[in-house]
């Protein structure tokens, strides 16, 4: 596609349902971001895959969080037994360039989940 | 302690009232600096990478500067179009995930006619 697509572009779950986050890249993409963005503030890092691997999961807030990228393109957040804390907006990035390169990342609109 | 500090949080301009916005960084080791814009309900929108002191990118009404510890993003001429938040956000050379951005808290510009 022409650019980062996320679904759904909003979720509102009752406290203690699982949610699943989706994020279709760029085409080609190598990298691929989550990051999380609560209301007033910058996005903080979740997690990081190249290609298929996740290779940085250090900004996962607990083990309630959990991301996958199984081919990697697609790749899925999802949340177990949410919480209120977990409402903010949720951005998947991609860029072009793995490894040492530098590249732009591009976002998607994020999904914003509001858990009641 | 935050890595990466914008100022000021906030700012009104008149149409036509030239600015600048500051992004500060704590941590050595810089390997690039970016801004992007955001609008309500969508999400970051890319405008310049930066990533050696003394480098100056420009886009339309948009100036990006850096220098050892800063950045400037200098807005000539703002029009009501450009009421938006801006975002800094750097990479750091350590660790293992290169790609990852720090980001500030954005600054939140309204420019009104």
């Amino acid at each position: 596609g022409a650019g980062v697509s996320q679904s759904p572009r909003y979720k509102v779950a009752k406290r203690g349902q699982d949610v699943a986050l989706r994020c279709d890249p760029i085409s080609g993409h190598v990298s691929l971001f989550w990051y999380q963005q609560a209301l007033g503030q910058g996005p903080e890092f979740l997690t990081y895959f190249q290609n298929e691997a996740q290779l940085d999961k250090s900004g996962l807030p607990s083990d309630r969080f959990f991301a996958e990228r199984p081919e990697g393109s697609v790749s899925t957040l999802k949340i177990q037994r949410t919480q209120q804390e977990d409402s903010a907006v949720y951005l998947c990035a991609s860029s072009l360039a793995g490894g040492l390169m530098n590249t732009e990342a591009f976002f998607g609109q994020g999904t914003r989940l509001t858990v009641v | 302690e935050d890595q990466v500090t914008q100022s000021p949080e906030a700012l009104r301009l008149q149409e036509g009232e030239s600015s600048s916005l500051n992004c500060s960084y704590t941590v050595s080791g810089l390997r690039g600096l970016f801004w992007y814009r955001q609008d309500p309900g969508k999400g970051p929108e890319f405008l310049f990478t930066l990533y050696s002191a003394g480098e100056e990118k420009e886009k339309e009404r948009l100036k990006a500067t850096l220098t050892k510890k800063e950045s400037f993003l200098h807005i000539t001429a703002p029009k009501p179009e450009d009421s938006a938040t801006y975002l800094c956000a750097v990479q750091f050379d350590r660790g293992s995930t290169l790609g990852r951005l720090y980001f500030g808290r954005g600054t939140q510009l309204t420019v009104w006619p």
